[in-house]
């Protein structure tokens, strides 16, 4: 069955350090999505992209983080200045169609921990 | 905007107990609902969904009825099991006013089955 892969499953980086979180969606979705939860809290989304390019972003996705597919299969969530409340699970999701009925699929989550 | 509160956890029940995991919600329009389902170390994975009033969802002996009078789309199984010791999150993704299909979740509950 397709699935979608997150690598690492852990990070811990330093504060102020540059972060790549990388994800393979499933190869016929067309839209990507990231989204995080930070410990005891809701699922937050952060951003979603089609056709090599945002279509949407939340507050959160502030100037310090960016996606991009380079190669038409990963998709990857930067973050260029670490901060210690960016400390949480990080999930990619991808779905063939943008219809209500139609599910996104997660990736296992990447945890990121700033120190 | 869009959000959804589900009880908080965890949620603590003895082997073939009854479950309850409530669910409320608010969107305009008619969202699609859905239950996600996350075991340990593994990424979130569809357990069931209802794209319309009074329709049902089911899969694993999971049950849980979309009821637009009460906003309401509660998890229900006659009888756990340790295999269903999980984070259970709720969510609903609906017709945009304007961007992308944006799937909304909630903050998810832990359930802790013991033998």
């Amino acid at each position: 069955e397709p699935e979608v892969t997150q690598t690492p499953s852990h990070q811990v980086t330093q504060m102020g350090q540059e972060v790549i979180l990388r994800c393979v969606p499933i190869s016929n979705h067309l839209y990507f999505y990231w989204y995080r939860q930070i410990l005891g809290q809701k699922v937050e989304f952060l951003v979603s992209f089609y056709n090599n390019e945002i279509s949407e972003k939340s507050e959160i996705f502030d100037d310090q983080f960016s996606v991009e597919r380079p190669d038409g299969s990963n998709f990857t969530l930067k973050i260029r200045s670490t901060k210690l409340e960016d400390s949480a699970m990080y999930f990619c999701a991808s779905t063939r169609r943008e219809q209500t009925n139609t599910e996104a699929f997660f990736g296992q989550g990447t945890r990121l921990t700033v120190v | 905007g869009d959000s959804v509160t589900q009880m908080e956890g965890p949620v603590t029940l003895s082997e073939e107990a009854f479950l309850t995991i409530n669910c409320t919600y608010t969107a305009t329009g008619y969202p699609s609902l859905f239950w996600y389902v996350q075991y340990p170390g593994e990424g979130l994975q569809l357990l069931l969904k209802a794209t319309k009033a009074d329709d049902k969802g089911s899969n694993k002996g999971f049950e849980a009825t979309y009821r637009k009078e009460t906003t309401s789309f509660h998890l229900e199984k006659g009888s756990v099991q340790v295999s269903d010791s999980a984070v259970y999150f709720c969510a609903l993704r609906r017709p945009p006013s304007g961007g992308s299909y944006i799937p909304t979740f909630g903050r998810g509950t832990s359930l802790i089955v013991h033998p």
